[in-house]
């Protein structure tokens, strides 16, 4: 019963390709978010949705389009990928607005993504 | 500009060493502060938070942290590290006053030698 899932874990492609990764939360929370993780183990926040609003967007290429169909999805497509887009990608989920700063996120295991 | 701090990129230890692990931030007002852990290959596990009452914070296994309000800091102890402990360690902060953006630090690289 994984809380915060990703698929695929693993996704190797070719650059200019376009793919999506997808994540669900089975917590009821109310936020989700996409980060970045690079090379050098940095993390950004790229995207959070609530209520299936876009409520952050970090400046992140137009290439990469967040969707969500409902409040326990929220699924990352990708563009034209690129070199630099090989990272690993964290998706999150928080509770309600008012909760998630003492509550903090839990995170999903990762999907690594490697752009040939 | 706004930014979390984790000054130790590389630590290694032996295993029974004790640990410290910086953080500062530099928001103001108040403010949520959490460790967080990734073991090699995996996903980003929560260690323990603060968001208010005692300042010194106890989390899983052995670790504790204590946020000192004055010296923007909240730094992650454990009195005896083992060799399971070989990770990256990640401080983060939630600004009360910037909605509910979980902001990290660049993480630490902790290895622990048998």
């Amino acid at each position: 019963d994984t809380a915060v899932s990703q698929t695929p874990k693993y996704l190797v492609t070719q650059m200019g390709n376009d793919k999506s990764i997808k994540c669900e939360q089975n917590l009821g929370h109310d936020t989700m978010y996409w980060y970045k993780q690079d090379s050098k183990k940095f993390l950004k926040i790229m995207f959070s949705y609530n209520n299936k609003e876009l409520i952050i967007n970090e400046t992140v290429p137009n290439r990469f389009s967040p969707k969500s169909p409902d409040k326990a999805h929220l699924n990352l497509h990708i563009n034209s990928l690129e070199l630099g887009d090989s990272a690993v990608y964290f998706c999150a989920s928080s509770p309600q607005l008012s909760r998630a700063s003492s509550y903090g996120y839990t995170f999903g295991s990762g999907t690594r993504l490697t752009v040939v | 500009a706004q930014s979390v701090s984790q000054h130790n990129h590389h630590v290694i230890l032996s295993e029974a060493a004790s640990l410290e692990l910086g953080c500062n931030y530099s928001y103001g007002g108040t403010v949520n502060l959490f460790w967080y852990v990734q073991y090699p290959g995996q996903h980003l596990q929560l260690l323990l938070k603060y968001f208010s009452g005692d300042p010194l914070v106890k989390g899983i296994k052995g670790f504790e942290a204590e946020f000192i309000k004055s010296k923007f800091s909240f730094n992650l102890r454990k009195p005896s590290v083992q060799w399971s402990d070989t990770a990256e360690y990640f401080c983060a902060v939630i600004p009360n006053n910037a909605g509910n953006m979980l902001t990290f630090g660049g993480g630490t690289r902790l290895m622990v030698k048998p």
